[in-house]
């Protein structure tokens, strides 16, 4: 069945610091990709998406690119904030008009300090 | 626009009773869905609805039941409550597979 992995938490990294958190998936078909946000005590927010290979999504500064060929859709932003402290999911939807929900990694909790 | 909402915000139940979890959605989507989330495991799809009238099971639906009788409402169902079902619980709509909205939560505690 269809399965995302994405990398352990918690991330800690000082503000201004380059952030990467991997997410590789496994899934029939062209799915497509997503970035998942939560913060303390609330419910997810949708932060960026991909809906085939090469798409770039982005979002308040956060980027990923669908990989195809590495089943990859890796989160990155350039200068982190302590606001962007959260929890971060990878998500995929299978394609062809599946209706049937996400599929989630495990999430990875990001702590930037000042 | 209230987006998804979703009430209780906390429940406290003993083994074996039964309750509804409400969602309800202003957004005229067709989707919509229920996960539970438990630390360490990330989301997990209980049940999801494709439009009025039409329901199926997610990965986990044992011991929940749904209906979706308007487009607006998804009621969740716990038919007898089990220490297991503590957990965080979320609706979520979308007008296309996929890109869903999320509500605020559910937090429930089987004592």
């Amino acid at each position: 069945g269809d399965s995302v992995t994405q990398m352990e938490g918690p991330v800690t990294l000082s503000e201004e610091a380059f952030l990467t958190i991997n997410c590789t998936y496994t899934a029939t078909g062209y799915p497509s990709l997503f970035w998942y946000v939560q913060y303390p005590g609330e419910g997810l927010q949708l932060l960026l998406k991909a809906t085939k290979a090469d798409d770039k999504g982005s979002n308040k500064g956060f980027e990923a690119t669908y990989r195809k060929e590495t089943t990859s859709f890796h989160l990155e932003k350039g200068s982190v904030q302590v606001s962007d402290s959260a929890v971060y999911f990878c998500a995929l939807s299978r394609s062809g008009g599946g209706a049937d929900g996400l599929t989630f990694g495990k999430g990875t909790h990001l702590i930037i300090q000042p | 626009n209230a987006g998804v909402t979703q009430t209780p915000k906390f429940q406290v139940l003993k083994t074996g009773q039964s309750m509804t979890l409400q969602c309800a959605q202003d957004m005229n989507h067709e989707y919509m869905s229920w996960y539970r989330q438990d630390p360490g495991m990330g989301l997990r799809l209980i049940h999801y609805s494709v439009g009025a009238g039409i329901t199926d099971q997610g990965e986990v639906p044992n011991g929940y039941n749904v209906s979706r009788s308007t487009t607006e409402d998804f009621p969740l169902r716990l038919l007898s409550a089990a220490p297991s079902q503590t957990s965080v619980y979320f609706c979520a709509s979308s007008r296309a597979p996929g890109e869903q909205y999320f509500g605020p939560g559910t937090r429930l505690t089987v004592t």
